[in-house]
């Protein structure tokens, strides 16, 4: 019974880059969210989405960050362009109808050079 | 405004019972949570509490909501040095899908 999984669990990148975040929710879920956690901070709401559409991306920047959850795969978080400011843990979710608890995948961690 | 309060930092030798506090906004959370999150790793659910408890209990653990003064709390009984971790209340606002965390209280268990 695999839970949330996202990879890579590290990943490094320079200014100017771009970085894919992957989050496959757990089995039989079709919810996901994305949050953001900056350095000794607690985790801030990005964005909700079910399949093939998104539903609450209130907490999105409004430049450079992109997220899809595709019919079949994983659901991505794109950011263009990396900034300094970007490094922080990303974190996953997913939950089952929406409403329901949300579990954690074990994060990205994101540190751009 | 949004802000879930935790204080930062807490300390307990191994064996006493910790308490780990919580103020947060929205009287409409139907749902409020505690996670854990060790070093380098995810957030693991502890446990949570629907607002129309007042308490919950689940072996070690126990919450207690206040919900006129919109405060949360976590004991955990017999802490062992197992449980050093950082703690984050979440609460669930009705009408919305996005959880809001608070800044995580730290908690150091001394041997």
């Amino acid at each position: 019974n695999a839970g949330v999984m996202q990879n890579p669990r590290h990943l490094v990148r320079r200014r100017g880059q771009e970085a894919r975040l992957r989050c496959s929710p757990m089995k039989g879920h079709s919810h996901v969210y994305w949050y953001r956690q900056l350095p000794e901070e607690g985790l801030k709401f990005m964005v909700y989405l079910q399949k093939e559409n998104i539903i609450d991306e209130s907490g999105m920047p409004k430049e450079r960050f992109s997220a899809e959850f595709p019919k079949e795969g994983p659901s991505i978080l794109r950011i263009q362009q990396v900034v300094r400011g970007d490094s922080a843990a990303y974190f996953c979710a997913s939950s089952s109808t929406g409403r329901d608890t949300q579990y954690f995948g074990p994060g990205t961690r994101l540190t751009v050079l | 405004g949004e802000d879930v309060e935790q204080s930062l930092f807490l300390s307990v030798r191994e064996g006493d019972s910790s308490v780990i506090n919580c103020t947060y906004t929205d009287s409409s959370s139907t749902y409020l949570y505690w996670y854990k999150q060790e070093p380098g790793a995810g957030l693991q659910l502890l446990t949570y509490i629907f607002s129309n408890m007042d308490m919950k209990q689940d072996q070690r653990l126990t919450v207690l909501l206040n919900k006129k003064d919109k405060h949360l709390s976590l004991r955990i009984a017999d802490t062992q040095t197992g449980d050093s971790a950082i703690y984050f209340c979440a609460e669930s606002p009705s009408g919305t899908y996005k959880y809001i965390f608070g800044t995580g209280t730290r908690l150091k268990v001394l041997a």
